[in-house]
């Protein structure tokens, strides 16, 4: 059955680097786009960014200028990086599969 | 961008209600709108896309509908269960979700 997993760093210190991991199983990457959806905590959903199958990305306009999303399909694997963080990054951050089937969360705290 | 306007925010009804959540666009979306509910503590699971499409294993108490830009998630007879953030997710351009809705329990 399809299934994401999320991994990475709990904490990350301001201005520092935020590298996650999504890790899938159930479908190919080459088939279907996998997206970055975070949630600061009590807030919303924001969705951030993701990769089609093809490869190509698209990004919110809002971070663009701080976030990469890659991946590595031989490993089943989508990575997103972000850079500059602040405490407002604080949130739980979510993979999806074509925003159907969700991953857990991974949850980010930005502090010193 | 293309904004999601929700309403209400904070929904409280009884057990056996229907209840009527709603979501507005700020241009025509062209029925390209799924929704989504989320548990205190879970990922969102979707329970509707294109609009009025039913996702395997969905309650059929569930029903969505609307076209343009004005879009409503119904819910036929509240259940327990149903207590929950509903969240509404745009992709004709771009990718927004709206701000949610609270459904609780009266």
């Amino acid at each position: 059955q399809v299934q994401l997993k999320e991994s990475g760093p709990g904490l990350v210190q301001p201005s520092q680097t935020l590298s996650l991991t999504c890790t899938v199983s159930g479908f190919s990457l080459t088939s279907n786009s996998v997206h970055w959806v975070r949630q600061p905590p009590g807030k919303g959903l924001e969705w951030m960014g993701g990769i089609w199958g093809d490869g190509s990305t698209d990004y919110n306009s809002a971070l663009k200028s701080r976030l990469s999303i890659s991946r590595d399909t031989s490993k089943s694997q989508v990575f997103l990086k972000m850079n500059s963080l602040q405490t407002d990054d604080t949130a739980i951050y979510f993979c999806t599969r074509e925003l159907g089937a969700w991953g857990q969360g991974a949850s980010v705290t930005v502090s010193s | 961008d293309i904004q999601m306007t929700q309403s209400p925010s904070l929904l409280s009804a009884s057990v056996g209600d229907r209840v009527t959540l709603n979501c507005k666009a700020s241009q025509n979306i062209n029925k390209n709108l799924n929704w989504y509910q989320q548990k205190l503590g879970e990922a969102p699971k979707l329970l509707i896309y294109y609009t009025n499409n039913l996702q395997t294993g969905i309650p059929s108490r569930f029903s969505g509908s609307g076209s343009g830009t004005d879009y409503t998630l119904t819910i036929s007879s509240l259940q327990p269960e149903d207590v929950a953030t509903y969240f509404c997710f745009q992709y004709n351009s771009g990718l927004t979700f709206g701000s949610g809705t609270k459904l609780e329990i009266k």
